[in-house]
């Protein structure tokens, strides 16, 4: 069974820094990996999928990689904004079925 | 605007009472899926359909039931059996299996 581990559970950083959520998983036969970012009591909104053939995926200011072999893939979000405070969550997809970590809620102070 | 509606966004179920959470996407997808969260918990798959009239189980259906008699209707049904139905249920659909993940804004569901 996928077990998808996000550590930290909790972040805290001043605004302008760069930020680095960690996702873990335990297949590695695996679709894709996609990135989530959660509002409270809001639904989930994808930020970025990397199909198992890529090594990574960047949108804006969001850079996601994936390294398959190790079970490891890493969020980067430059240059933090009040706005960017929210829960991430990593999801690795084997075949219809998404394996989801607990998630990264981040603050960023102003 | 394209996206998933769902409804009610807050709901409360009594003892003994079956309530379904509908789930309605304008966006085409064959797949569609049911999550249910927890707090400070992963999504966990109730149920999941690739294409109209089909659908299977996820990881934990006891007490949950689903019918998708339309490409664009996935509604879930939550009845007497699911001893502990408290959660945030969340629908989603998706082109296919690799493709992204589309959410709806969810549903409270609260036991009275």
């Amino acid at each position: 069974k996928q077990e998808v581990t996000q550590i930290p559970a909790a972040l805290s950083v001043p605004e302008g820094e760069n930020l680095v959520l960690n996702c873990s998983f335990t297949d590695s036969a695996i679709y894709n990996l996609q990135w989530f970012r959660q509002d409270p009591g809001k639904g989930l909104t994808s930020l970025l999928l990397i199909q198992s053939s890529q090594r990574e995926q960047t949108s804006g200011r969001l850079n996601a990689s994936l390294d398959k072999s190790s079970g490891r893939s890493t969020l980067y979000i430059a240059a933090s904004q009040p706005g960017d405070s929210a829960t991430y969550l990593c999801a690795v997809s084997d075949d219809y079925k998404l394996s989801f970590g607990a998630g990264t809620t981040v603050t960023v102070r102003a | 605007d394209g996206g998933i509606t769902q409804s009610p966004k807050y709901l409360f179920r009594k003892e003994g009472q079956n309530v379904t959470l509908s789930c309605e996407q304008n966006l085409n997808h064959d797949a569609m899926y049911w999550y249910r969260q927890d707090p400070g918990q992963g999504l966990r798959l109730i149920y999941y359909s690739q294409i109209v009239n089909d659908f299977q189980k996820g990881d934990i259906a006891e007490g949950y039931s689903v019918s998708r008699e339309k490409k664009e209707s996935f509604p879930l049904t939550v009845t007497s059996a699911q001893k502990n139905p408290t959660a945030f249920y969340l629908c989603a659909s998706s082109i296919d299996r690799q493709t992204q993940l589309f959410f709806g804004s969810g549903t409270q569901l609260s036991v009275l």
